[in-house]
């Protein structure tokens, strides 16, 4: 069974960091591409980022460039998202979610999301 | 970046109704389009992928067309269990864009 189990939100203030863990299970990690989704208050479904499964190749979203980066341990079967400079808009459920098939970074529908954790910003 | 404009962002209906969603593309973006279901306090799911294939599991009642750069989300018959919020995804090239959602709601 595929479980995807996001960690590390929390409360912080803007312009400060936090670091967001998915620990997977289940499948072939180190196969598979990977995604960050985030769900704003009121808002709709946004992509974020996405890595391939080497962790070689990536891309982001404008509204994140050069603010957050997405990587991953194969080792440990986890991904991660770095979030620095972190603002109000910010503020969101961030997903973790999993590419569809085996290959490069090709784009894929998503077939498995995780329950997400909630990042909140506020001064 | 491709748009994603989805219609309507809310609606009401009873159970048995069938339900229709839209979602326009601003290009061509093939079939490369896919429905999720998001429910509150739960993990999204995928409904339907390369606009027409019935993820597994997913009831028959569910299925996907796609005309051009218009693609639909078509529930034959609501169940109160499909009472939730609905967003297509183009899967076709970076950036991915979600359309805005639909709320289904019961009338």
């Amino acid at each position: 069974e595929v479980q995807l189990l996001e960690s590390g939100g929390g409360l912080v203030q803007p312009g400060g960091s936090l670091r967001l863990s998915c620990v997977t299970s289940g499948f072939t990690f180190h196969k598979y591409s990977m995604t960050w989704v985030r769900l704003a208050p009121g808002k709709g479904l946004e992509w974020v980022s996405s890595l391939s499964g080497s962790g070689g190749s990536s891309q982001y979203a404008d509204s994140v460039k050069g603010r957050f980066t997405i990587s991953r341990d194969n080792s440990k079967n986890t991904l991660y998202l770095q979030i620095n400079s972190l603002r109000v808009e910010d503020t969101a459920v961030y997903y973790c979610v999993k590419f569809g098939a085996v290959g490069f970074l090709d784009p894929q529908p998503f077939d498995f999301w995780g329950q997400g954790t909630l990042v909140t910003v506020s001064p | 970046a491709i748009q994603m404009t989805q219609s309507p962002s809310s609606l009401s209906a009873s159970v048995g109704d069938r339900v229709t969603i839209t979602c326009r593309a601003s290009q061509d973006i093939g079939n490369d389009l896919g429905w999720y279901q998001l429910k509150p306090g739960k993990a999204p799911n995928l409904l339907i992928y390369a606009a027409s294939y019935l993820e597994s599991g997913v009831p028959s009642r569910f299925s996907g067309s796609r005309s051009g750069t218009d693609f639909t989300l078509t529930i034959s018959s609501l169940q109160p269990e499909d009472f939730a919020t609905y967003y297509c995804l183009q899967d076709y090239k970076y950036p991915l864009a979600f359309g805005g959602g639909t709320k289904v709601e019961i009338k």
